[in-house]
């Protein structure tokens, strides 16, 4: 199975701060990444496809970037809703897997 | 907008067979490719398998022998059955739907309902 692993695993943060959570893949998965926000008690939901793609409605402080092994999901100035879990995900190579998780908290 | 709505019993006793249906609303289920994923606390997020409207599958190896996924195209609804669970198939099972954005990563997904194993 390809391993994700995102760093760090807890970040604080302030409100209008820019911060990177980083994502990294056991072998090339080209760009074949996703990233999720998951709040509490809620499904993920999907911010970043193909590694850089913004989905529909997602604001665009959302940014994505990487391939290969090393991924990277940038937010440019946080914002209040932004407090929530980050998920990086690959769907190059099956079984597909997730990263183990980024908390992003309030400082 | 395509909504995802999951459905079983929030209980099941170990050995016993975890069953879960999926209904679509909002969007044809004959398209795309509808997908289970499972959340719990010792082992995150775990992709369980897909299956598309041709009733192609695939699945998780890890849980491979226990899985089977189906889909009833004429009630927009798939379905999950695990077998031979034990505690540590307890997780919130998500369904979702996959292949309408660049690939397949998951664009829509269920609320998840906690199901618990135990006797």
């Amino acid at each position: 199975d390809i391993q994700m692993t995102q760093s760090p695993s807890t970040l604080s943060a302030s409100v209008g701060d820019r911060v990177t959570i980083s994502c990294r893949a056991s072998q090339s998965i080209s760009s074949w990444l996703a990233w999720y926000q998951q709040k509490p008690g809620k499904a993920p939901q999907l911010l970043i496809y193909t590694a850089s793609s913004l989905h529909s409605g997602v604001p665009s402080r959302f940014s994505g970037s990487g391939s290969g092994t090393d991924f990277t999901l940038t937010i440019s100035s946080l914002q209040p809703d932004d407090f929530a879990t980050y998920y990086c995900q690959q769907y190059h190579f099956y079984p597909y897997t997730f990263g183990q998780g980024t908390k992003l908290e309030i400082k | 907008q395509v909504q995802l709505q999951e459905s079983g019993p929030g209980l099941v006793k170990p050995s016993e067979t975890l069953s879960l249906t999926c209904t679509v609303s909002g969007g044809s289920i004959s398209t795309y490719y509808w997908n289970w994923i499972r959340q719990s606390p010792g082992k995150g997020l775990e992709w369980i398998g897909y299956i598309n409207y041709n009733e192609n599958t695939n699945y998780n190896p890890s849980l491979k022998s226990r899985v089977t996924i189906s889909i009833d195209t004429s009630k927009n609804q798939f379905s999950l059955k695990l077998s031979s669970v034990t505690a540590a198939d307890t997780a919130a099972y998500y369904c979702a739907r996959a292949g309408t954005v660049g690939g397949t990563a998951f664009d829509s997904w269920g609320q998840g309902p906690l199901v618990t194993v135990s006797s």
